[in-house]
């Protein structure tokens, strides 16, 4: 069965980097792309961005670009979320989640079980 | 970017009961949206894609329909499990944008 599973819970300082990464089982890796959205406590689901893990090209919302990259380890099964210079309004959970479109259309039919990154001051 | 509107914000429904909750597109998405079920400490789960169509394993109660900019998930005769937060998706146009979310409770 297909599975995503993403690493534990980060605490980081405000300015800091947190890299989240996404573990995939269960299905060929490479021939599903891999998005990420995140979730502030109470709040929605806000869209990150997307890559493809065969050829590693990528696409950011305008919110993220300068300052969110998304990579992964093929040999591994694995995808990778970092994000920069951290303020407390980036305290969410972020999910990964497997698309089921192209280049970042597409809706998201599994996903991961969250990880849950809380920036302090 | 598409706003994507969701209403009502709280829906109270009796079990057994019929539930509509209403997805509203700032233009036109054709029929690209999804609809996603989320319950309290879990990621959410995909229910619809292509606005009409269920996904796998998804119970016949949920249904979903419209195209353009109006859209709609129904969820005849309640069952205990299905209250929980439901958002919808486009993803017609660049970035994709999700709801802000329906939560459907007991009445």
């Amino acid at each position: 069965q297909v599975q995503l599973v993403q690493s534990g819970a980060e605490v980081k300082k405000s300015g800091a980097s947190v890299k989240v990464s996404c573990k995939a089982s269960g299905y060929t890796f490479t021939t599903f792309e891999i998005n990420w959205v995140r979730q502030a406590t109470g709040q929605g689901l806000e869209w990150m961005g997307w890559m493809n893990p065969h050829s590693g090209k990528t696409g950011y919302a305008q919110k993220f670009q300068g300052r969110v990259t998304i990579t992964r380890n093929t040999s591994i099964y694995t995808a990778y979320m970092e994000l920069s210079s951290l303020t407390s309004e980036d305290t969410a959970i972020y999910y990964c989640a497997r698309g089921a479109g192209f280049s970042g259309y597409g809706s998201l039919d599994y996903w991961g079980q969250g990880t849950l990154v809380t920036v302090s001051s | 970017e598409i706003l994507m509107t969701q209403s009502p914000a709280t829906l109270s429904v009796s079990p057994g009961e019929r539930a509509t909750l209403s997805c509203r597109a700032s233009q036109s998405v054709s029929s690209n949206i999804a609809w996603y079920q989320q319950k309290p400490g879990q990621a959410p789960r995909l229910l619809m894609y292509g606005a009409s169509s269920r996904v796998t394993g998804i119970p016949g109660r949920f249904s979903g329909s419209g195209s353009g900019t109006e859209f709609s998930l129904t969820i005849t005769s309640l069952q205990s499990e299905d209250f929980a937060v439901y958002y919808c998706q486009q993803y017609n146009n660049w970035p994709q944008t999700f709801g802000q979310g329906t939560k459907l409770e007991i009445k």
